[in-house]
């Protein structure tokens, strides 16, 4: 199984403040079909998971641009430009290029 | 909008059986692979089982192979989850999510599984 690994697991933020996150896999992600299949989800305090961005760099219908994510093979980054209240959460990185689907272990975002 | 539902959660004995479903609204269901996906009190995001669109095809994580079986009835736009000789380390929130070309794009808000004496 593809290995998520994500850093770092807790991210004290100041409100306005951009909040960064790694995730790196334990091999390339780049499917066969040439896509790369890393999606990054928000789970917010008793919250079900939620979908933000979706092939490495996409944002999911609804999701403020203040999120935005890149990279490219094992190494992406989640970055929230300007962190609000209603981002404190867990967000996990997860790869569906091979099965079975694996996620990172989760970075807690918290306010200062 | 697209809507999942999970249901049939609860407090089980070790040994135990519960069956959860998931109700699919807002899209056409047997269109789509569906997963389900479980969460333990305070830990992280495990893959469970996946099943493709008819249900001729399913797969499962090595933790619940034989014991749990996945199943949908497309007709009801229901998603199964039947669990058998349950173990306290199942005990988590299950979710149901829907796979699509971008990935695991919908999921439901989850029932919780309890497995204890």
């Amino acid at each position: 199984d593809i290995v998520m690994t994500q850093t770092p697991l807790s991210s004290p933020v100041t409100l306005g403040q951009p909040a960064s996150i790694s995730c790196r896999s334990s091999q390339s992600l780049v499917h066969s079909d040439g896509n790369t299949y890393l999606s990054w989800l928000q789970q917010r305090p008793g919250q079900p998971p939620r979908l933000l961005i979706y092939k490495i760099s996409n944002r999911f219908s609804g999701v403020p641009d203040r999120f935005s994510g890149s990279g490219a093979g094992a190494d992406f980054t989640l970055k929230i430009s300007r962190v609000e209240a209603e981002d404190v959460g867990v967000y996990y990185c997860m790869q569906s290029t091979q099965f079975p689907q694996t996620f990172g272990q989760g970075t807690k975002v918290e306010i200062k | 909008e697209v809507q999942l539902v999970e249901s049939g959660g609860g407090l089980v004995q070790p040994g135990g059986s519960l069956r959860l479903s998931c109700a699919a609204s807002g899209f056409t269901f047997s269109n789509h692979w569906m997963h389900w996906v479980r969460q333990a009190p305070g830990k992280g995001l495990v893959w469970v089982s996946r099943i493709n669109t008819d249900g001729s095809t399913t797969i499962y994580a090595d933790s619940v192979k034989g014991r749990f079986t996945i199943s949908r009835d497309n007709a009801k736009n229901t998603l199964f989850l039947q669990m058998n000789s349950l173990r306290a380390e199942d005990t988590a929130v299950y979710y149901c999510a829907r796979s699509s070309r971008i990935g695991d794009d919908y999921w439901g808000q989850g029932t919780l599984v309890t497995v204890s004496s």
